[in-house]
């Protein structure tokens, strides 16, 4: 089986702009979550999906969303970028509960 | 905030030496996991134990767990060079986190 695949793997954005982060989970995983890592704050839970529903989400502004589709593929969006925001996104499907497979990150800088 | 915590932070030993490395938490859990993370890449699951179980082996990974003093500890045997990484424990979180990680241990063995 594939694994996770999380794409880009580096962007570089300006404050204020938007992105879009994409993750493509293990093929069969319905659930799937996003974790943010600094160096400062360490990994931080951002949000739960599970077929195409919001289960949990973490203590982060309104400016970071996701949504999951039909297949069970997650994006994430960031808006209106602050330099804090540079960080190590990680994706990590799994069955519900159990351990949680990660992708290689989506590596964001801000500047 | 964290509900995990590694102890010591760093840790720098021998190839074939044994590394060890300490987890606590502060609420009841039901299982614990340990991950392992290769420079700015994502997360690989090593094991999970759960509250009923007191020490678990996978191959020369040996975790231990007391759920009395709410607290995890991670053994490495015989170390190789390969095993340099960061270690981090994670409990389902409370409220509405997914699991929470601690801010992680790195290893580093030298060859």
């Amino acid at each position: 089986k594939a694994g996770v695949t999380q794409t880009p793997r580096y962007l570089i954005k300006t404050r204020g702009q938007q992105v879009t982060l994409s993750c493509s989970p293990i093929s069969g995983h319905r659930s799937v979550s996003w974790y943010q890592q600094t160096p400062g704050q360490g990994l931080q839970f951002l949000f739960e999906y599970f077929s195409e529903t919001q289960r949990n989400k973490g203590n982060f502004p309104g400016r970071f969303s996701g949504r999951q589709f039909s297949n069970s593929r997650s994006e994430m969006n960031v808006s209106t970028l602050e330099l804090g925001d540079s960080a190590l996104y990680l994706c990590a499907s799994s069955q519900p509960d159990e351990k949680l497979f990660f992708g290689s990150g989506t590596q964001l800088s801000v500047l | 905030s964290q509900q995990g915590e590694e102890d010591p932070q760093a840790l720098s030993i021998q190839e074939g030496e044994n590394a060890t490395m300490n987890c606590s938490y502060k609420t009841s859990i039901n299982n614990l996991q340990w991950y392992r993370q290769n420079s700015g890449r994502g997360l690989v699951h090593l094991i999970l134990i759960r509250s009923n179980e007191r020490e678990k082996h996978s191959g020369r990974l040996r975790v231990t767990l007391d759920t009395s003093k709410k607290s995890s500890s991670l053994l490495i045997t015989a170390s190789r060079a390969a095993d340099t990484a960061s270690y981090f424990c994670a409990t389902p979180g409370y409220g509405n986190n997914r699991l929470a990680f601690g801010k992680g241990n790195q290893v580093v063995v030298i060859p």
